[in-house]
């Protein structure tokens, strides 16, 4: 059975907060991936990580960071939350013999 | 590098119709290649997947079969349901070798009407 799980699954937050949008996988993958949505629904990849201690960026520009301390953890942070940054956030992860598997999302609201 | 393209939405369709969506691909190799499929307000799920040409994956009445000589994946049901209207996405996970990031297209919204 896949597990990823996120939290929150929905956040308002006011302007210049700082967030961590929490992400966690139980199926020992070594990739992980964050994605932001467009209303629009299309999708963007922004971070993903091969493993501990490897992040890359995406290939959209985004503000936040990411981190890959432990295996089935890959949290995203936001240091200072802007309107902008108001969006759906989708976590992944997938090792070389499956296919990805998506966490709920968390929706993000920056008012 | 890779890509996948995907018809643009949204698609409309009456109940029972026939549906389609086209995926075609770009990379080398002998990638993998999924259907997800994303309803309101939730993440993505695995809705079908092949893993080598002309193989054909199927599920809840979705099939798609890997054409590698078109290098196409396209979607089809015979009859679809007020519950399949959703996003579709197709994607592709590269083969052995290398970091393996899967790659999605942008999605095709569907929605079928009563």
């Amino acid at each position: 059975e896949a597990d990823i799980y996120q939290t929150p699954r929905y956040l308002v937050i006011g302007t210049g907060k700082k967030i961590t949008l929490e992400c966690s996988q139980t199926m020992g993958h070594d990739k992980m991936y964050w994605y932001q949505q467009d209303p629009g629904m299309e999708l963007h990849l922004i971070h993903y990580s091969y493993g501990v201690n490897s992040t890359e960026k995406g290939d959209l520009s985004s503000e936040s960071t990411v981190s890959r301390i432990r295996t089935e953890h890959f949290p995203l942070t936001l240091e200072s939350a802007r309107p902008s940054h108001t969006s759906q956030y989708l976590c992944a992860s997938s090792d070389y013999r499956a296919e990805a598997f998506f966490g709920q999302g968390t929706r993000l609201t920056v008012v | 590098g890779d890509s996948v393209t995907q018809m643009e939405g949204p698609v409309t369709l009456s109940e029972e119709a026939f549906l389609t969506i086209n995926c075609t691909y770009t990379a080398t190799g002998y990638p993998s290649l999924f259907w997800y499929v994303q309803y309101p307000g939730e993440g993505l799920q695995l809705l079908l997947k092949a893993t080598k040409a002309d193989d054909k994956g199927s599920n809840k009445g979705f099939e798609a079969t890997y054409r590698k000589e078109t290098t196409s994946f396209h979607l089809e049901k015979g009859s679809v349901q007020v519950s399949d209207s959703a996003v579709y996405f197709c994607a592709l996970r590269p083969s052995a070798g290398g970091y393996q990031k899967v790659t999605f297209g942008t999605g095709t919204k569907l929605q079928v009407i009563p």
